[in-house]
């Protein structure tokens, strides 16, 4: 059990650009979830992928988000044209069935110039 | 939509002294979790409390469940220095145990 990873650790860009994050989560985890934390708040959910199935997405997830788990193992969550707004930490977690604990990454922190 | 409410959202106390940290939800859970997260690091499962009346305890920390109050308190006993991080408390989703509804934490310091 290497546990979740998550690169990069850090993202800096310019205001418009597009960026890419990964995470490799836990090898036998089948159930896999992405969450942003802004500072000073505990996470909030974004997307849940059981294997390659995107099942739930919060209404956080704007249009110029965009998740995909195509093999049902590693995770990418895109953002375009990113803003202000998108700078955050953005956790990575996985589980093996509904309610069992979720296991996360260390995150991709974003900084938005 | 689910409501997950923590206090103190600050809390600093002694080495040695006990506290106990609240975490109110707004809606029907039978089930609540407890994350610890140290600066710049990822969230670590600490407890997972089942059902009502459920208590578990790790050291000098121990949490407990009240679903007809619907809330949950987590107690730090005879405080270490080790123990200072940010303390979250998480409920699934009613219909589905996938989306974890996180409180705004609990950021604790103890001082020597």
């Amino acid at each position: 059990d290497t546990g979740v990873s998550q690169d990069p650790r850090h993202k800096i860009t310019k205001r418009g650009q597009n960026v890419t994050f990964r995470c490799d989560p836990i090898s036998e985890h089948n159930r896999l979830y992405w969450y942003r934390q802004t500072l000073g708040q505990g996470p909030e959910f974004l997307t849940y992928f059981q294997n390659e199935a995107q099942l739930e997405k919060s209404r956080l997830l704007s249009d110029r988000f965009s998740a995909e788990r195509p093999k049902g193992s590693f995770s990418t969550l895109e953002i375009q044209r990113t803003e202000q707004g998108d700078s955050a930490m953005y956790l990575c977690a996985s589980s093996l069935r509904e309610y069992q604990p979720q296991h996360f990454g260390d995150g991709t922190r974003l900084s938005i110039l | 939509e689910l409501k997950v409410e923590q206090n103190p959202l600050f809390l600093s106390m002694q080495e040695g002294k006990n506290y106990t940290i609240y975490c109110n939800y707004s809606t029907t859970s039978d089930r609540l979790y407890w994350y610890r997260q140290d600066p710049g690091k990822s969230l670590e499962s600490l407890f997972v409390l089942l059902s009502n009346g459920a208590v578990k305890q790790e050291g000098r920390l121990m949490a407990s469940l009240d679903t007809k109050a619907r809330l949950s308190t987590l107690h730090i006993t005879a405080a270490v220095h080790d123990l200072s991080a940010t303390y979250f408390c998480a409920v699934p989703h009613r219909n589905t145990g996938n989306q974890f509804y996180f409180g705004t934490g609990t950021s604790l310091t103890v001082i020597p």
